[in-house]
């Protein structure tokens, strides 16, 4: 079985510019999660998708970044325009189920992508 | 809110010795606690995690963490370290919404 998938593994942008970041989830998860840890600091969450809505989306830092999980498959998440900020590694994670508390509540992490704002 | 925190960002130990990465916890609920780790250039991977039925847990690697409500703590130990366990540990407690709050991650370094 495939693992959750990120990319690109790394991306290196000037401020102002544009980047999208995609995550492909592990087949049948139907939970989403995005985190980004911050050069130095702890690993934070962002949003939650159930299927293809937003579950909780407390994390985002502010409009400048915008996800999407179209048909409840593959997320992205774009950043526009960045910022010096933005830097770090961006992470995606999926589950199964959030409640049964039997193993399928468990959060997979992908690689993540490293996301650098010059 | 609930929060965590990792003592220690740098933990270095012998090839062979006792391995102990501590981790406290605050929550105002009783909590889902888990450990992740991440290898160099990989994903975070999970190491075990404590879901209100034992208090010690057994994870992959022959780690395994002893959760303490009366110490609010959930610390990982392996009674030997190997050389390939070298990675960054992460502890992290779930809420209610199923989001992980974690902790800033321990650095561990083994030497030969």
């Amino acid at each position: 079985e495939a693992g959750v998938t990120q990319f690109p593994s790394h991306s290196v942008i000037e401020k102002g510019q544009t980047v999208t970041l995609r995550c492909d989830p592990i087949s049948g998860h139907d939970n989403l999660y995005w985190y980004r840890r911050v050069m130095g600091k702890e690993i934070k969450f962002l949003l939650h998708f159930v299927k293809e809505s937003k579950q909780d989306e407390s994390g985002m830092p502010n409009n400048r970044f915008l996800a999407e999980r179209t048909g409840g498959t593959y997320s992205t998440l774009k950043v526009q325009p960045a910022e010096l900020e933005d830097s770090g590694v961006y992470f995606c994670a999926s589950s199964q189920d959030r409640f049964s508390g039997q193993g399928r509540d468990t959060q997979y992490f992908g690689p993540g992508t490293r996301l650098t704002v010059l | 809110a609930q929060s965590v925190t990792q003592l220690g960002s740098h933990v270095s130990v012998s090839e062979g010795a006792l391995v102990l990465l501590r981790c406290n916890y605050s929550s105002s609920v009783p909590p889902y606690l888990f450990w992740y780790v991440q290898y160099p250039n990989q994903g975070l991977q999970l190491l075990l995690k404590y879901t209100s039925a034992a208090t010690l847990v057994k994870g992959i690697n022959g780690f395994e963490a002893e959760f303490k409500k009366s110490e609010t703590s959930f610390h990982l130990t392996k009674p030997s370290a190997h050389m390939s366990d070298a990675a960054e540990y992460f502890c992290a407690v779930r809420n209610a919404g199923n989001m992980l709050t974690f902790g800033g991650g321990t650095r561990l370094m083994v030497k030969p």
